[in-house]
């Protein structure tokens, strides 16, 4: 266990739909990362938030969004979902920006 | 633009055959150098940062070091264990935020 907790771990859905996913960093980490792995693309950086704030931002699509909550989990929404969105998504924690970062195991994520 | 190369894309080994991965890469200032190791299905895992050409980092049968354009993974004596995906990521200095550009990795099998 990385201490790094991600839910759910599988999630099946239709095009169209919105989906949420869910990340806890670990205790004390106040940057949360999002990265997104298919096959052909690797691994993605999409967006990191610092302490509740956006920090930076990666070529994430306008139908997804996320957000770092007081508590420091966060969330990554997808919507409008398209077959291409199947994939891997990773969310990260570190202590501070220049730290390696803490993986935790990923939502694989399939539309159907 | 940032770039990170890893070769060879694949490599297999027998258990005790030394070897080394590379890892090229551009980016407009060096904050630092990341290796990760990744096994199926699960999340990537902190193996070693580096900052500055010249330095090396050592844990178990694995050392990694760094010059002004490229990275190795040397892996002493591996065992079958040490099968894996082994990735490269960089994170430059111009970044405001944490970001890391990961290479698309060398998938490492050994064989007993």
């Amino acid at each position: 266990d990385s201490g790094v907790t991600q839910t759910p771990k599988h999630l099946i859905t239709a095009t169209g739909q919105r989906v949420t996913l869910r990340c806890s960093p670990r205790s004390g980490d106040l940057s949360v990362y999002w990265y997104q792995q298919s096959l052909d693309q690797g691994l993605q950086f999409l967006i990191q938030y610092y302490n509740g704030e956006e920090r930076a931002k990666g070529n994430i699509l306008e139908r997804f969004s996320a957000q770092q909550f007081p508590d420091l989990h966060s969330e990554l929404n997808l919507s409008s979902l398209e077959l291409g969105d199947s994939a891997l998504y990773f969310c990260a924690s570190s202590p501070r920006e220049k730290y390696g970062y803490t993986f935790g195991s990923g939502t694989r994520l399939t539309v159907v | 633009e940032d770039q990170v190369t890893q070769s060879p894309e694949a490599l297999r080994l027998q258990e005790g055959e030394s070897s080394s991965l590379n890892c090229s890469y551009t980016v407009s200032g060096l904050r630092g150098l990341f290796w990760y190791r990744q096994d199926p299905g699960k999340g990537p895992e902190f193996l070693f940062t580096l900052y500055s050409a010249g330095e090396e980092k050592e844990k178990e049968r694995l050392k990694a070091t760094l010059t002004k354009k490229e990275s190795f993974l040397h892996i002493t004596a591996p065992k079958p264990e040490d099968s894996a995906t082994y990735l490269c990521a960089v994170q430059a200095s111009y970044n405001q935020g944490g970001k890391l550009i990961f290479g698309q990795g060398t998938e490492l099998s050994v064989k007993p």
